[in-house]
């Protein structure tokens, strides 16, 4: 099984870069797909392969990709920006994984 | 407008079984694989199974194999996720989502409890 390995917390202050990384092996072949979760609400696409970002999504928030590591960078971040953030992949026998997940503070 | 409503989450006992459905609408439900994620209180995402458009693949989390079975019925628009054998480390709320995983639902909840 593959894993993908996040940080637990970021913190900015609102108007500051927040970059939120993920790392795995699996990720130097396969793409990788964003989503933020608010409290009490189902996860949203942010972004997916890497560096596309879903129509309605603010574009400050964008992806990046080196080797085993993406990064999701929110530009200018907001207050409302403030939820849990998780990568996601899914391998070569198409099973699926998640990060741990990273809660991002801007405040 | 894309809409995803699942249904049939409740509390078991160890050891019961449930069916968990859910509800499309919006879009061509047999043009899409679908995906089931869950979600233990307080805890991150957990992928469960996934299912190609026409039905006839099928992939599980090592966590789940043999004991969840996903299935869907293109007639209906709907989608399924079969859990048996429940552990008490099922408990989680269950989410249905379109692939690429751009839509999801609400979600419903299973506590397996004694």
């Amino acid at each position: 099984s593959y894993e993908l390995t996040q940080p637990s917390s970021v913190s900015v202050s609102p108007g500051q870069t927040a970059r939120i990384t993920c790392s795995g092996d699996i990720l130097a072949k396969k793409y990788a797909r964003w989503f933020q979760q608010k409290p009490g609400q189902a996860p949203v696409l942010v972004n997916y392969k890497d560096t596309e970002r879903p129509s309605g999504i603010p574009e400050r928030f964008s992806g990046s990709s080196s080797g085993t590591t993406v990064t999701l960078t929110i530009s200018g971040a907001q207050v409302e920006d403030e939820a849990d953030y998780y990568c996601y992949s899914a391998g070569d026998n198409n099973l699926g994984v998640f990060g741990g997940g990273t809660k991002l503070t801007v405040l | 407008e894309v809409q995803l409503l699942e249904s049939g989450g409740g509390l078991v006992q160890p050891g019961g079984s449930l069916r968990l459905s859910c509800a499309a609408s919006g879009f061509t439900f047999s043009n899409y694989a679908m995906s089931w994620v869950r979600q233990a209180p307080g805890k991150g995402l957990d992928w469960v199974s996934a299912i190609s458009d026409g039905g006839d693949v099928s992939y599980y989390a090592d966590s789940v194999k043999g004991r969840f079975t996903i299935s869907r019925d293109n007639s209906k628009n709907t989608l399924y996720l079969h859990l048996n054998s429940l552990r008490v480390e099922d408990t989680a709320i269950y989410y249905c989502a379109k692939e690429p995983l751009d839509y999801w639902g609400q979600g419903t909840l299973v506590t397996v409890s004694s």
